[in-house]
């Protein structure tokens, strides 16, 4: 089945950027979506298609593609950031897919 | 602004179905610009899709969970539901229901969530 990959955890200090990756064969073909998760919390849609910002999410938080590998951008990181950050995406035959999430950590 | 919210028992014995429905307000379940999804989490772990449905009645479902899942709308009550059949201690999870605008295709709403257990 496919997987995207993302490393398990991040650890950044505040004022910092972070960089989380999510590595997956049909991304090239797939649009690409962040999620950020607090502790006893829904999801929360940060990143869609890629690059685009939903409403009400700071601007400090970006997203980008290249190749088989997608990237979500948190410039200026606070520590509100904490959280568990999941991408979601689709393999060729529409399933949608996450990836196992990555631990954000600010120092 | 689309509010979800999840409702049905916390407790499901093993081998039997586990039933849930999600209440839409703020919407119409009938808005041809939405699907309806469930996710879920089991404990400390990450997010599973279990699969989606349009307010046509097309289903799409995780092909892992396929033969024991369906989900249904029911627009007269602005709900739609998720049974999963033959249930084991691996399906306990926290399930959220969650909505996809048709025009990005994110999941842009979802519900508290809702923790089940399977557990004799």
């Amino acid at each position: 089945s496919y997987e995207l990959t993302q490393p398990p955890s991040v650890s950044v200090s505040p004022g910092q950027t972070a960089r989380i990756t999510c590595s997956g064969d049909a991304l090239p073909k797939q649009y690409a979506y962040w999620y950020q998760q607090k502790p006893g919390q829904a999801p929360v849609l940060v990143i869609y298609k890629d690059s685009e910002r939903p409403s009400g999410i700071p601007e400090r938080f970006s997203g980008s593609s290249s190749g088989t590998t997608v990237t979500l951008t948190i410039s200026g990181v606070q520590a509100e950031d904490e959280a568990d950050y999941y991408c979601q995406s689709a393999d060729s035959s529409g399933t949608l897919v996450f990836g196992g999430g990555t631990k954000l950590t600010v120092l | 602004q689309l509010q979800l919210q999840e409702s049905g028992p916390g407790l499901v014995k093993p081998s039997e179905t586990l039933s849930l429905t999600c209440t839409v307000s703020g919407g119409s379940i009938s808005s041809s610009s939405y699907y309806w999804g469930w996710i879920r989490q089991p404990p400390g772990k990450g997010l599973e899709w279990i699969g989606s449905i349009y307010y046509s009645g097309s289903t799409y479902y995780n092909p892992s969970l396929k033969s024991r899942v369906t989900i249904s709308v029911d627009t007269s009550k602005n709900q739609f539901s998720l049974k999963l059949s033959s249930v084991t201690a691996a399906d306990t999870a926290v399930y959220y229901c969650a909505s996809l605008t048709v025009t990005n295709l994110g999941f842009d709403y979802w519900g508290q969530g809702t923790l089940v257990t399977v557990s004799s």
